[in-house]
């Protein structure tokens, strides 16, 4: 099984600044025969479902404002959020879907300083 | 708009079985594949179960191989998780969820599992 590992656990960032958010996955996710990341961020707010934000490591969803950039490849990966709003406040996970089992990190929660 | 909106979820005895069901709006379900997600209490997110659009492919985490069975009624919109010899490990949150192959693109609001004497 690909083990998802997310650092920071948590962390507090002033209004407008950046944040950054690692995933670090036991074995690539990078398919070779399509040059694609299977790797995937996901936003949970307090008491809501989760929503997709990143996909193939840096394809944002539909919606997702442009201060949402994910980058990395292989087995290391970062999501960045470049200038902190009050409504990012959430839990992030990364996710793999490279092959099943399908597994999360551990989630990083993000506050404001 | 994809909804998804998932029912079934109740408290059980350990032993115990329920049945959850998603019901599917929005797209084009019989092109999807389907998924279950949980959440324990105060947890992280755990993939449990995913079934291919016609059903040649159906996935399951080992913790829950041979006690849970996915399934899937494509002229009902419909995905299903029959959940046997529950567990108190198997609490927590039940989302259902949608996407193109692995890639989960769209969630439901869940329905609680309770596993407890």
């Amino acid at each position: 099984d690909i083990v998802m590992t997310q650092s920071p656990d948590s962390l507090a960032v002033s209004l407008g600044e950046r944040a950054t958010i690692n995933c670090k996955s036991s074995q690539s996710v990078l398919y070779s025969s399509n040059n694609k990341n299977y790797l995937a961020w996901y936003q949970q707010k307090p008491g809501q479902p989760p929503k997709l934000l990143i996909s193939w490591a840096s394809t944002r969803g539909s919606g997702v404002p442009d201060r949402f950039s994910g980058s990395g490849s292989g087995t290391d990966f970062t999501l960045t959020i470049s200038s902190l709003q009050a409504e990012d406040v959430a839990v992030y996970y990364c996710q793999h879907y490279y092959n099943s089992p399908l597994t999360f990190g551990g989630g990083t929660k993000v506050e404001i300083k | 708009e994809v909804q998804l909106v998932e029912s079934g979820g109740d408290l059980v005895q350990p032993g115990g079985s329920l049945r959850l069901s998603c019901v599917a709006s929005g797209f084009s379900f019989s092109n999807y594949w389907m998924t279950w997600v949980r959440q324990a209490p105060g947890k992280g997110l755990e993939w449990v179960a995913n079934i291919k659009y016609d059903e040649s492919e159906i996935f399951y985490v080992d913790s829950v191989k041979g006690r849970f069975t996915i399934s899937r009624d494509n002229r009902k919109n419909s995905v299903y998780l029959q959940m046997n010899s529950l567990r108190a490990e198997d609490t927590g949150l039940y989302y259902c969820a949608s996407g193109r192959g692995f890639l989960v693109d769209s969630w439901g609001q869940g329905t609680l599992v309770t596993v407890s004497s």
